[in-house]
């Protein structure tokens, strides 16, 4: 069974530029979240999608976004980027994101900002 | 809110050490408790988990017990090689409302020859 997949590995970008990045879940996996690591702030959480729509938010503001397609593929999208958003994107996938579900991470996309 | 406390790195070992990462949470309710292991250049993958109090958790010789009477999950190894060289992030799940990974800062465990 493949892993989840997230592309690209890398980016660089300048600031205030938009970025995309993809993440392919685990297939029969429904549920996809985004973490983004840093040095400072270590992992947070972003968001979890589960069937199309937006369940969990953390603490970010509105730049960061993002969408679940129907074959659970997900998309999240920094708009005006800073410095500060440079960091390790981590996608997982769980079957339903229930408590007790064990989440699959990728490789994860490195985002530099410029 | 939840939180996971974790020992503070960097931890430097000699092979055949027996090693120890503390870990300890705040939650609400009945978290279920993590240790996850990241290697150079990759994602996150789960070493082992525990869902209830005192369920031990295992995996490739890692051990960790759920104890809910000090509201920690330790990370213990008793003999350690070269390729446990990496960065280890204990996180917590609850059991209800916002079902999110809260992790801890993460460990980087490094041993030598």
């Amino acid at each position: 069974k493949a892993g989840v997949t997230q592309t690209p590995r890398y980016l660089i970008k300048t600031r205030g530029q938009q970025v995309t990045l993809s993440c392919s879940p685990i297939s029969g996996h429904r549920s996809v979240s985004w973490y983004q690591q840093t040095p400072g702030q270590g992992l947070q959480f972003l968001f979890e999608y589960f069937s199309e729509t937006q369940r969990n938010k953390g603490n970010f503001p509105g730049r960061f976004s993002g969408r679940q397609f129907s074959n659970s593929r997900s998309e999240m999208n920094v708009s005006t980027l800073e410095l500060g958003d440079s960091a390790l994107y981590l996608c997982a996938s769980s079957l339903v994101g229930g408590p007790g579900d064990e989440q699959f991470f990728g490789p994860g996309t490195r985002l530099t900002v410029l | 809110g939840n939180s996971v406390t974790q020992m503070e790195g960097p931890v430097t070992l000699s092979e055949e050490a027996f090693l120890t990462i503390n870990c300890t949470y705040t939650a609400t309710g009945y978290p279920s408790l993590f240790w996850y292991v990241q290697y150079p250049g990759e994602g996150l993958q789960l070493l082992l988990k525990a869902t209830k109090a005192d369920d031990k958790g295992s995996n490739k010789g890692f051990e960790a017990t759920y104890r809910k009477e000090t509201t920690s999950f330790h990370l213990e190894k008793g003999s350690v090689q070269v390729s446990d060289s990496a960065v280890y992030f204990c996180a917590l799940i609850s059991n209800f409302g916002n079902e999110k990974l809260t992790f801890g800062t993460g460990t980087r465990l490094t041993i030598i020859p």
